[in-house]
C-alpha cells in the first residue's frame, strides 16, 4: 500500500498479559523501523529490520519484547507479561533505502491497566 | 550517545507573532527531519534538511540546519491557530544504523 498500516489503533492488556501489534510497510519498503512514544512525548527506538532480517535491535527490552518480519505477513512487536511502563503508543516507519526518509504509520495506543 | 534537544519545551505565544524553535544535537550528523505531531495523531512530515546550509519553508514555517553548529531552526512566521502542535526534529544516526533520534518535542499553543 501507499501508506504504512498499523493494527490495532487501541490495545487494552491487564498486567501480566501478551500484546501484539502490527505493521503493514509501504509497499516495496524494505527498511521498518520500531519506536515507543511514552507519554512524556520522548521517542525511543526499538527495533528496525531489513526485510525479514533483524537489522538493530539495540533498543529493545530483551526480556519481554520480540519482534519479526517474515515473508508475505506484516511485521509483529509483540511484549510477553505486559508492565504498566509499557503503555504507550507504538509508531512502525518504513523507508525504502536505509538512508531514506522513513514514512510514519497512524501508531498503535497500548494501555497496560 | 547521539543527544537531541529542543528549546523550548512549550511556547504559547499570540496569532500574528514570530518566534522560532531550537533543535541542537550533539555528534555529526547531516540529515534532519522536522515533524508535526498532532494529539493522538501520527507524525507529518514537514521538512527534510540534507545538508549543511540547508533552509526550506513552507507557507509560515521555515527550517534551516547548520551541521557546523549541530543547530536547526524551525522558524514560525505571522502565527495562527491552525499551527497548535507539538514540533519535533530528528536526527539520524548514521552508525550503521539510521535509527531515527528525536528531539524532546516542542509543544507550541497558539492563542487567538
Amino acid at each position: 500500500g501507499e501508506e504504512v498500516a498499523q493494527t490495532p489503533k487501541h490495545l487494552v492488556r491487564g498486567e501480566g498479559q501478551k500484546a501484539k501489534l502490527y505493521c503493514a510497510p509501504i509497499k516495496g519498503h524494505s527498511y521498518v523501523f520500531w519506536y515507543q512514544q511514552v507519554l512524556k512525548n520522548e521517542f525511543k527506538f526499538l527495533i528496525s529490520f531489513q526485510n525479514e532480517n533483524v537489522f538493530d535491535e539495540t533498543g529493545m527490552p530483551k526480556e519481554r519484547f520480540s519482534a519479526k518480519c517474515l515473508p508475505n505477513s506484516p511485521c509483529s512487536l509483540e511484549i510477553q507479561a505486559t508492565k504498566l511502563e509499557d503503555s504507550a503508543v507504538y509508531f512502525c516507519a518504513s523507508g525504502g533505502h536505509l538512508n531514506n526518509e522513513q514514512f510514519f504509520g497512524p501508531g498503535t495506543r497500548l494501555t497496560v491497566l | 550517545e547521539l543527544k537531541v534537544e529542543q528549546n523550548p519545551l512549550f511556547l504559547s505565544m499570540q496569532e500574528g507573532k514570530n518566534y522560532t524553535i531550537y533543535c541542537n544535537y550533539s555528534t555529526t550528523s547531516d540529515r534532519l527531519y522536522w515533524y508535526r505531531q498532532d494529539p493522538g495523531k501520527s507524525l507529518e512530515s514537514l521538512f527534510v534538511l540534507l545538508s549543511n546550509g540547508a533552509v526550506k519553508q513552507e507557507g509560515r514555517l521555515m527550517a534551516s540546519l547548520d551541521t557546523k553548529a549541530r543547530l536547526s531552526t524551525l522558524h514560525i512566521t505571522a502565527a495562527v491557530h491552525d499551527l497548535s502542535a507539538t514540533y519535533f526534529c530528528a536526527v539520524v544516526l548514521k552508525t550503521g544504523t539510521y535509527k531515527y533520534i528525536f528531539g524532546t518535542g516542542t509543544r507550541l499553543k497558539v492563542l487567538a
